[in-house]
């Protein structure tokens, strides 16, 4: 199995942009989580998803945030417009179920706004 | 509002000896604890887990001890190895809800 996929691994952009971050779990795996890492906060939820339906997305930051889980195998998070204090590293993480043990995290993307 | 915090970014330890890590949460309610590794440029990866009913666990060289009455969780790595060189998250979940990650602690195996 290649494990969780998310691209790009580096996205540089300006501020105003819209970025959008994609994800493709690992096969069978129901759940799909959203997280954020930054030096202050470490890794924060942002959102998570079961069998493609949104069921928590109070870490959402604010409105300027989105994710979609059009099917069992592709989520995106979108940032429009982005902001300078966005930058911070993104991972999307699968699990086939609720056992925090079988977190399978990807390589994240490094996001940075300018 | 924190609910997990790991007070030390850093910690350098030589090889051989022992690393411990620490973690505290602040919210009664967590009744399950992790910890995971993650390497430069990778994703975390699960290390070891503890369930509060319990207040070890052991795992090869890694142990984690739980003491509920301080809220205060520790992992423990004997003998300490270069290959242990990255950064740990401790995490806590009230539930089987969402996993709450704390700051994370860079340690640094020096040889």
């Amino acid at each position: 199995d290649a494990g969780v996929i998310q691209s790009p691994r580096h996205e540089v952009t300006e501020m105003g942009q819209e970025v959008t971050l994609r994800c493709k779990p690992i096969s069978g795996h129901d759940y799909l989580f959203w997280y954020r890492q930054t030096m202050m906060r470490g890794l924060e939820l942002l959102i998570y998803f079961n069998n493609n339906v949104p069921i928590d997305d109070s870490g959402m930051p604010e409105d300027r945030f989105s994710a979609k889980m059009p099917n069992a195998s592709f989520s995106t998070l979108k940032i429009q417009p982005s902001e300078p204090r966005d930058s911070a590293v993104y991972f999307c993480a699968s699990s086939p179920g609720t056992g925090y043990e079988k977190l399978f995290f990807g390589s994240g993307t490094q996001l940075s706004v300018l | 509002d924190q609910q997990v915090k790991q007070n030390s970014p850093s910690l350098s330890v030589q090889e051989g000896r022992i690393s411990i890590l620490n973690c505290d949460y602040t919210n009664s309610m967590f009744d399950y604890f992790l910890w995971y590794k993650k390497y430069p440029a990778e994703g975390p990866t699960f290390l070891i887990s503890i369930s509060s009913i319990k207040d070890k666990n052991e795992d090869g060289r890694f142990t984690v001890f739980l003491n509920k009455s301080a809220k205060h969780l520790s992992l423990h790595i004997v003998p300490s190895q270069p290959g242990d060189s990255a950064v740990y998250f401790c995490a806590a979940s009230e539930g089987a809800q969402k996993l709450v990650f704390g700051q994370g602690t860079r340690l640094t195996i020096n040889p």
